[in-house]
């Protein structure tokens, strides 16, 4: 079955940087494109970034451009995102999501929570 | 930057049918921006119901449909059980990028 499991969240200052990991199991990796969306507490979703499946194109939100990098291993299986230069409103609940078509969402993580505060 | 508008809250009794909308600030909602629809509960990961305006994932009950109705894109629920209450999210593809709708809330009383 799907797993999307991801981890690295936590608390730090802003300013400061984090790594969130998606490991990926259940599914040939190196077929699909990835997202990253999060969720602010008590606040609805907003898409982060996308990956296509060879790693060849990525998209990022305006909130995120020049701050967030997505990328991929594909020999372990896992999505990362690496968050720099960390605001307070990046505050929120980071998901995983897998892409079966580049524009479709359907297997989700269980989500990572990243507080940013000083 | 697109907006995506959906319905705040609705309110739907067990056994009826609801329809809920997605509005783009650009125009009318086309199959091109490839809807995409999520349910989510209190304390729990957003779970995908339909792709590509009205396909559904194996996992998707039948009484969720989706569409395009009037210019936007519609997720329609017949005959509503008590566990579809639940916060639901639309999701459209903008050219590179995807823009989700702030939410609707469905209570089911």
């Amino acid at each position: 079955q799907v797993q999307l499991v991801e981890s690295g969240g936590g608390v730090v200052q802003p300013g400061g940087s984090l790594r969130l990991s998606c490991a990926a199991s259940g599914f040939t990796f190196s077929n699909y494109g990835m997202h990253w969306v999060r969720q602010a507490p008590g606040k609805g979703l907003e898409w982060v970034a996308f990956i296509r499946y060879d790693g060849s194109n990525k998209y990022y939100a305006d909130s995120v451009k020049g701050r967030f990098t997505i990328s991929r291993d594909t020999s372990k299986n896992t999505l990362y995102l690496q968050m720099n230069s960390l605001r307070a409103e990046d505050t929120a609940v980071y998901y995983c999501a897998k892409s079966p078509q580049s524009v479709d969402f359907d297997y989700w993580g269980q989500g990572i929570l990243v507080t940013v505060s000083s | 930057q697109t907006v995506v508008t959906q319905e705040p809250s609705l309110t739907v009794s067990p056994g009826g049918t609801v329809t809920l909308t997605c509005a783009s600030s650009t125009g009318a909602v086309t199959s091109g921006y490839y809807p995409n629809w999520f349910q989510q509960k209190p304390g729990q990961a957003p779970r995908a119901l339909i792709y590509s305006t009205s396909n559904k994932h194996t996992w998707t009950p039948a009484r969720f449909s989706g569409s395009l109705l009037g210019g936007k894109a519609a997720l329609t629920l017949s005959g509503v059980q008590p566990e579809d209450e639940a916060e639901y999210y639309c999701l459209l593809y903008d050219g590179g990028a995807w823009v989700f709708g702030g939410g609707t809330k469905l209570t089911v009383l």
